[in-house]
C-alpha cells in the first residue's frame, strides 16, 4: 500500500537537544512538506521541497532544518534554537502535477521535558 | 500575514441540516483550493478541491463553491452527520508556480444528534 509514514508517533526531548523527525513516502511524489500544528494556530508551513536536493523555507523555519537527499525521505531536525518546540508535526507529500491533493502522515507529537 | 483565513473557529449544527464552512483568501495568485478534515492527533485527510477555472465542485454530500471576485470559498455538507464532527481546514496553492500549500486556522464542526 502506498502512503506516507511519520515516526515516531510520540517523541520526548530534553531542552537543549536536537531531535530529528522522520518522514518517508512511497507515493513517488516530488513535493514534500513539513507543518506544525499548535492549538488555535492551524497548520503552519515550516519547510517544503519540490524536488530532491532542493528545499525552501516556509513561514516559520527558524530553529528547524531539513534535508532532501532522496525522493522518498524528508527528515526534519528540531534544533535547540527552536524556542517553543512542543507541538504536533505533520509531514505531507504531493505530486508535482497541477490540481492534485497532498497526502498527510499521521503526525509526530513532540514534547520538550 | 495570513493569506488564508477561516474566521469562524467553531460551528455547531443539528444532524440532517446543512453545514456551511467559509474561507477567505488574499493572494490572487492562488489557483487551486482544497478542504481537509482532521481528527485530533491524526493527519488531515483530503475531502474535496476546486480549481480557479470552476465555481463549483460536488462530491456526494460535499460541495465547494468558489467566488473568485470576492476571494471566498465555502464548503457545504448536506445532510450533516455526527461523524462529520472534526476540524476542517481550507488550503490554497499557486499550482502554476511552486506548489506551496497554505492553510487556514481551521473550523471545528460539531454535528449534534
Amino acid at each position: 500500500d502506498g502512503g506516507i509514514t511519520q515516526s515516531p508517533k510520540y517523541l520526548f526531548r530534553k531542552e537543549g537537544q536536537n531531535v530529528t523527525l522522520s518522514c518517508e513516502q512511497n507515493l513517488n511524489h516530488d513535493a514534500m512538506y513539513w507543518y506544525r500544528q499548535d492549538p488555535g494556530q492551524g497548520l503552519r508551513l515550516i519547510y517544503y521541497s519540490q524536488i530532491v536536493n532542493d528545499f525552501q523555507k516556509g513561514d516559520i523555519a527558524e530553529g528547524y532544518s531539513v534535508s532532501r537527499e532522496k525522493k522518498e525521505s524528508f527528515p526534519l531536525t528540531v534544533t535547540s534554537a527552536q524556542k517553543n518546540p512542543t507541538a504536533f508535526y505533520l509531514c505531507a507529500s504531493k505530486a508535482r502535477v497541477m490540481n492534485t491533493e497532498a497526502f498527510f502522515g499521521q503526525g509526530t507529537r513532540l514534547t520538550v521535558v | 500575514d495570513q493569506q488564508v483565513k477561516q474566521n469562524s473557529p467553531s460551528l455547531s449544527v443539528q444532524e440532517g441540516r446543512i453545514s456551511i464552512l467559509n474561507c477567505d483568501y488574499t493572494n490572487s495568485m492562488f489557483d487551486y483550493f482544497l478542504w481537509y478534515k482532521k481528527y485530533p492527533a491524526e493527519g488531515p485527510t483530503f475531502l474535496i478541491s476546486i480549481s480557479s477555472i470552476k465555481d463549483k465542485n460536488e462530491d456526494g454530500r460535499f460541495t465547494v463553491f468558489l467566488n473568485k471576485s470576492a476571494k471566498h470559498l465555502s464548503l457545504h455538507i448536506v445532510p450533516s452527520q455526527p461523524g462529520d464532527s472534526a476540524v476542517y481546514f481550507c488550503a490554497a496553492s499557486n499550482e502554476g508556480s511552486n506548489y506551496k500549500l497554505t492553510f487556514g486556522k481551521g473550523t471545528l464542526l460539531t454535528v449534534n444528534p
